[in-house]
């Protein structure tokens, strides 16, 4: 069964410091998405992106935010100068429109992203 | 936006049915009812999706009744895997939509 992979598994940095979490999306699928969630919280929407450019993004997503679809395979998240708070769980999903109606979403096993 | 409400946590055992039941009084009328299913330190799953009436696939059954204000989503007879949190969402407009997640039901399945 295809899936969506996430490397790396954990990721530690020093706040300030840049990070990029990468990506592969299943690969027939047309949109992408990152979420967070911050330990023993909800899940969080940050942004989808469709046609190589940004569909939706929340209020997270700021200007430290970045997404970018580098190749036909990758799908990243750079953040640019990392705070305390942004040590979470990154989750990649992708989905396929074919179903039209459908909320079908695949994610990832998601990035631990520790900033010290 | 439509807000959801579920039951913070629930407790069964194995081989029992589960119902866990979701409120969206304000759901409109273009909106899905979508139940994800998340274990610790993973991704959400996606379990099942519905507009109204009743939906069945090979994990769950989920029953819309004809006001679409409530959904349940029925889980036969679990299993101790079965043990995990079950989000309840409402999604509207296209693909491109990220997902809005509550703070979901935390399942617990005894043996």
């Amino acid at each position: 069964e295809p899936e969506v992979t996430q490397t790396p598994s954990h990721q530690v940095t020093q706040m300030g410091q840049e990070v990029i979490l990468r990506c592969v999306p299943i690969s027939n699928h047309l949109y992408f998405y990152w979420y967070r969630q911050i330990l023993g919280q909800k899940v969080e929407f940050l942004v989808s992106f469709y046609n190589n450019e940004i569909s939706e993004k929340s209020e997270i997503f700021d200007d430290q935010f970045s997404v970018e679809r580098p190749d036909g395979s990758n799908f990243t998240l750079k953040i640019r100068s990392t705070k305390l708070e942004d040590s979470a769980m990154y989750f990649c999903a992708s989905s396929d429109i074919g179903g039209g109606h459908s909320y079908e979403q695949y994610f990832g096993p998601g990035t631990r992203l520790t900033v010290t | 936006l439509a807000k959801t409400t579920q039951p913070i946590s629930m407790d069964s055992y194995e081989g029992q049915e589960v119902n866990i039941t979701c409120s969206h009084n304000n759901i409109a009328t273009n909106d899905y009812i979508t139940w994800y299913q998340q274990f610790p330190s993973q991704g959400p799953r996606f379990i099942i999706q519905g507009y109204k009436t009743k939906v069945t696939n090979e994990v769950a059954s989920l029953f819309i009744p004809a006001d679409r204000k409530s959904s349940t989503l029925s889980l036969p007879r679990v299993s101790l895997s079965d043990t995990a949190v079950y989000y309840c969402l409402v999604a509207t407009g296209g693909g491109a939509d990220g997902l809005t997640f509550g703070k979901g039901t935390h399942l617990i399945i005894q043996p």
